[in-house]
């Protein structure tokens, strides 16, 4: 799997929206980026997860850019309960099937 | 529905003995995964089974670390003489099928003495 590169922290204003920066210049055609987030000690959380159109959920936006180097995870109204470490993971579709997750962006959302 | 389920969520255990961690995935999750975390580290990958076949093993750190799922529901996790670098927070997910979304369990925080 290809690699990713996050910022270590990041900070949003409650009721913001929060924007995390991943870039994954490696990443292959047939590569999903996917977004995972673990809230304290609990496990890691699905977020949403592209190939290369945006998508959107009832948690969040994820934007690629057209050339697939680089996304965007979108939290439109950053909430308290928010705070976490997002984790930006690039994922082959079929075939490689452990997920490889990096350190990650810890986000803090400020009341 | 339910969830991941691990069990113990807690072990604390002296070192040398050996220690069985349990996963219970989703009904029906083809696949399940078991990952290790340490401290202010993501997880980091150790082994996969689709049913009952181990698929990929090749995170197990060393041979005192075994795993199994032998009828493709549950599976366990082993760990033999344990050593204080084994204390982390061990982790189980499972996916409808291998190419799936993981959902991860809550975790077993193991404490080696």
């Amino acid at each position: 799997d290809a690699k990713t590169t996050q910022p270590p922290s990041m900070d949003c204003a409650e009721g913001r929206a929060a924007n995390l920066p991943c870039n994954h210049s490696t990443i292959s055609g047939n590569e999903y980026v996917y977004w995972y987030r673990q809230i304290h000690s609990q496990g890691p959380q699905y977020i949403i997860h592209g190939l290369k159109n945006n998508e959107t959920n009832e948690m969040a936006s994820l934007i690629i850019t057209e050339d697939r180097k680089s996304s965007t995870l979108i939290l439109p109204h950053a909430t308290l309960r928010d705070t976490a470490v997002y984790y930006c993971i690039v994922r082959v579709g079929a075939g490689a099937n452990n997920l490889f997750f990096g350190t990650g962006t810890r986000l803090t959302v400020i009341p | 529905g339910a969830g991941v389920s691990q069990s113990p969520r807690y072990k604390v255990t002296k070192r040398g003995q050996d220690v069985a961690l349990r996963c219970d995935p989703i009904s029906g999750h083809v696949s399940l995964y078991w990952y290790r975390q340490a401290l202010g580290q993501g997880p980091e990958f150790l082994t996969y089974f689709n049913y009952e076949a181990q698929q990929d093993k090749s995170g197990l750190p060393n041979d005192r670390f075994s795993a199994e799922r032998p009828e493709g529901s549950i599976s366990t996790l082993t760990i033999q003489r344990t050593e204080q670098r084994d204390s982390a927070m061990y982790r189980c997910a499972s996916s409808l099928g291998g190419a799936d979304t993981q959902y991860f369990g809550p975790g077993t925080r193991l404490t080696v003495l």
